[in-house]
């Protein structure tokens, strides 16, 4: 069980937009402002979505952004499409493990 | 453009030692500014950080690993390893190698390898 906690899927209908969550504590997310967001497709490596302070690798539409209240972080997707459809993950750093960590990973559904 | 590439065996027996190598081409691991790091994904689920090294070869790992993970440098042929020692099934995994990113906001993995299929089984 991941000590970042996200929604397992996740679904919208292409031009509308979706939030994912990544749900933390004290320890992580409560305290440090870096928490970034990663894109996988199947059978690939993670990519690098959005860095801690909002910004966005070269390439990466901003249709895409995130944001971080209290303990925990969100991605936002707007204007779904259907080549959003893969899975995302959270990552962050917690004290108490002394270990970076990530979230269990949502899979984006485009219906 | 940074390019990493995992290499080594597929397949360990039970017990021995998983052995990774990772070649990185398109960046010095003498110049620093990075660090360089090792991530599991095991089938079907999440992600794991194992550890990272510096250009300096301090090294971090994941205390749920630290017993049995070695991560080391050659600078001489741009490569970075991993060691696993006694492996069982549970590490049955996708094994990246990717480049640490360190900035004020904390460290991130900016580039990655495209990953190596191992499995644990005799």
């Amino acid at each position: 069980q991941s000590v970042l906690t996200q929604p397992p899927s996740v679904s919208g209908v292409p031009g509308q937009g979706v939030t994912i969550s990544c749900t933390g504590s004290s320890s992580n997310i409560g305290t440090y402002n870096g928490v970034y967001w990663y894109q996988q497709f199947p059978g690939t490596a993670p990519k690098l979505l959005l860095s801690g302070n909002n910004n966005r690798p070269s390439g990466v539409p901003d249709r895409f952004s995130a944001s971080k209240s209290d303990t925990s972080a969100y991605l936002a997707i707007t204007g779904l499409q259907a080549e959003d459809e893969a899975d995302y993950y959270c990552q962050s750093y917690d004290s108490s493990l002394s270990a970076i960590i990530f979230g269990g990973g949502t899979k984006l559904t485009v219906l | 453009q940074v390019q990493l590439q995992e290499s080594g065996p597929g397949l360990v027996k039970p017990s021995q030692t998983l052995s990774l190598t990772c070649t990185v081409s398109g960046d010095s691991l003498r110049s620093g500014g990075y660090y360089w790091t090792w991530i599991r994904q095991h089938p079907g689920k999440g992600l794991e950080w194992m550890g990272h090294i510096s250009y300096s070869t301090a090294t971090y790992y994941n205390p749920s690993l630290r017993s049995r993970v070695a991560i080391s440098l050659d600078k001489s042929k741009n490569q970075f390893s991993l060691r696993l020692t006694s492996s069982t099934a549970a590490d049955t995994a996708t094994y990246y190698c990717a480049r640490v990113s360190v900035g004020s906001f904390g460290s991130h993995f900016d580039r990655w390898g495209q990953g190596m299929v191992v499995t644990v089984s005799s």
